[in-house]
């Protein structure tokens, strides 16, 4: 069965530091996403991404946050400049195109568990 | 404002008693769409059901089911005959229509079964 992948499962920076963070999505699906769950709490929008830009954005996703599909097959997150507070899960998330604009559900990578010392 | 409440923090029950999770949920649009994931400690979000705000019919996938009542804006879940393995953070979430798909998410109920 198709799954999304995530690349690091862990990955520990220094503050100041960049980070980027890789997904797969499943090949047929055209919505992507990355959310973010901070330890203990809920998962958090951050982006959406749709015919290659981003369709919607949170308050979250500052200037410090950047998203890109460099080929076919990627989706990264990139952080340019790591803080103390973005330590978190990040979760990468897709889902197929629909008729009818219907929101089908998303299928989650595992996700990267990003520390920021 | 979009927005999902679920009120139960933390559960804890015994095998196989029946459980039910609640979620509460505020949109303004008239169609939408709601969810129930689940987290198990190993920390993966699994997608168990998605219900459009046009189909209240209660469904039941084996020990699962899900009650939709638009009335009380609640999307609530019931497992029946708990097991160990249903252990886990369960997600309500809601996504509105003509927008981009995203999902929000409600803070999460923690249930522990004990054997």
């Amino acid at each position: 069965e198709p799954e999304v992948t995530q690349t690091p499962s862990h990955q520990v920076t220094q503050m100041g530091q960049e980070v980027i963070l890789r997904c797969v999505p499943i090949s047929n699906h055209l919505y992507f996403y990355w959310y973010r769950q901070i330890l203990g709490q809920k998962v958090e929008f951050l982006v959406s991404f749709y015919n290659n830009e981003i369709s919607e954005k949170s308050e979250i996703f500052d200037d410090q946050f950047s998203v890109e599909r460099p080929d076919g097959s990627n989706f990264t997150l990139k952080i340019r400049s790591t803080k103390l507070e973005d330590s978190a899960m990040y979760f990468c998330a897709s889902r197929r195109l629909t008729s009818g604009r219907a929101n089908n559900e998303q299928f989650f990578g595992p996700g990267t568990r990003l520390t920021v010392l | 404002a979009q927005k999902v409440t679920q009120a139960q923090t933390e559960i804890s029950v015994v095998e196989k008693e029946d459980v039910t999770l609640d979620c509460v949920y505020e949109t303004r649009d008239t169609t939408y769409y709601l969810f129930w994931y689940k987290q198990p400690p190993s920390g993966e979000l699994v997608f168990l059901i998605r219900r459009n705000s046009f189909d209240e019919q209660n469904e039941i996938s084996g020990r699962y089911s899900w009650n939709f009542q638009k009335s009380t804006s609640s999307f609530n879940f019931t497992i029946t005959a708990s097991q160990v393995v249903d252990s886990a953070v369960y997600f309500c979430a809601l996504s509105e229509a003509y927008d981009t798909g995203k999902l929000i998410f409600g803070q999460g109920t923690t249930l522990q079964v004990k054997p």
